[in-house]
This record gives structure tokens, C-alpha cells and sequence, in this order.
């Protein structure tokens, strides 16, 4: 079946410094869209990006991801992490169903 | 305001017991979901509706049962709780079925003693 794997559960980084949060995913199907979605403390998660084209960098809030078929990734980076970056990421997977399959998630702590 | 809704907020039960939990959304779609978060903070889902209609349906205990009287309202009872089933419920809506942005709702914390 359709997997989606995040490696890290926790990934800790000193402010202003730059990021890379992994997401790697399996699928037999082609026709396939890829979402990053954000959950701050006690908030609901809410999706961050979102892209189905190959290779085509998508950007939002700062956060940046190029969806890359030929290594199955669609890594989520940021350039410079902020405080308030620190949150739960979870990265997900559609492969034209019904439902969206969420990676384990990866908890990214920046400190001052 | 437009968005997912759900009550209650949090819940405390005993094993054994029945509860329901309400979602309703003001975002005119079509697709409702309900996930558990469980403490390691896992994100799986468990039912899916497409206009009152059941689509997905994932491997979750009989005990419990998704109910959608319309395509905005989509609740979750649970007949008989067990101690693993404490967790965040998460109510969930998309435009469509497909590669649609879900919006979530504030979830529903459930505790069962």
C-alpha cells in the first residue's frame, strides 16, 4: 500500500539557521499530490503547502518544498527558522483515492 | 465565521461507557473526515463521508460508528470505550474528495479511566 515516511520525530535547530525536515513516500501510482501540513501547541493541524507537479519548487510562509518522483521526496525547507516555526510537521500523501496519507510527523524545536 | 467545529471540547469517561462526539462545518463542502491522534502523536484516519455518503472506512474496532445526518455534520459514537482509545479525535472537511486542502477542526480530546 501508499506510505509515507518522515525519519526524524524530533529535529531541533538554532534560530536563523536553516532547516530540512525529510519526507519520502512509496506509491505504485503516478497521478500523486503531496501536502505539508502544520500543527502548533493545543491548534489544530493546517495545511502549509501543497503541490502535485514534478520538480517544481512551492513555496509559503518561508517554507519551501520541490516534489521530486525520480527519489519518491518532498522534503519541506526553510531557509532562516524562526521561534515561532517551532511545531509538529507532518507530511501526507494522495495518490487519487479517497484519503491522504499522513507521515508519523517530525517536531521541530528552534531555539533562541 | 466559516470553519470545523467540534464538541466537546475534552472528555473524561470510565471503561465501558458510550460517547459522541460533534463536528459540524460552515465550509460549504462536500468530504468530512475523522482521524485519531493518538498520544505519540500519529495522525490516522478513520472514517471518511462524501455528501452523507460513507467512503472510507478504515480498520477501526465496531465499537465505533460514524453518523452524518447532512454533508455539514459528521459525529462519531463510540458503544464501549477501552483504555486505548484515549486519544484527540480530529474532525476534518475538504472541498471534494481528491488532493483537496483539509481543514481540521479543534479536535476532541477523549480520556478514558
Amino acid at each position: 500500500g501508499d506510505s509515507v515516511t518522515q525519519t526524524e520525530g524530533l529535529v531541533t535547530v538554532t534560530e536563523g539557521l536553516p532547516v530540512m525536515l525529510n519526507c519520502t513516500y512509496q506509491t505504485a501510482y503516478s497521478d500523486v499530490a503531496f501536502f505539508w501540513y502544520v500543527q502548533y501547541l493545543n491548534e489544530a493541524p493546517k495545511l502549509l503547502l501543497r503541490s502535485s507537479t514534478d520538480n517544481k519548487r512551492t513555496e509559503h510562509q518561508g517554507f519551501h518544498a520541490t516534489l521530486h518522483k525520480s527519489s519518491s521526496s518532498f522534503h519541506l525547507q526553510k531557509s532562516s527558522v524562526q521561534l515561532s516555526d517551532s511545531a509538529l510537521y507532518y507530511c501526507a500523501l494522495w495518490t487519487g483515492g479517497y484519503k491522504v496519507v499522513f507521515g508519523s510527523g517530525t517536531r521541530l524545536l528552534v531555539s533562541p | 465565521e466559516t470553519a470545523v467545529f467540534q464538541t466537546p471540547n475534552y472528555h473524561v469517561t470510565q471503561v465501558g461507557n458510550e460517547v459522541s462526539f460533534n463536528c459540524k462545518q460552515t465550509l460549504g463542502h462536500d468530504t468530512m473526515y475523522w482521524y485519531k491522534q493518538d498520544s505519540k502523536k500519529l495522525l490516522k484516519i478513520m472514517f471518511s463521508y462524501n455528501n452523507k455518503q460513507l467512503i472510507v472506512n478504515e480498520t477501526v474496532p465496531r465499537r465505533f460508528s460514524p453518523q452524518s445526518s447532512d454533508k455539514a455534520h459528521l459525529n462519531l459514537r463510540i458503544k464501549s470505550v477501552e483504555p486505548e482509545d484515549s486519544a484527540v479525535y480530529l474532525c476534518a472537511s475538504s472541498l471534494g474528495q481528491g488532493a483537496y486542502e483539509q481543514y481540521f477542526g479543534p479536535g476532541t480530546r477523549l480520556t478514558v479511566l
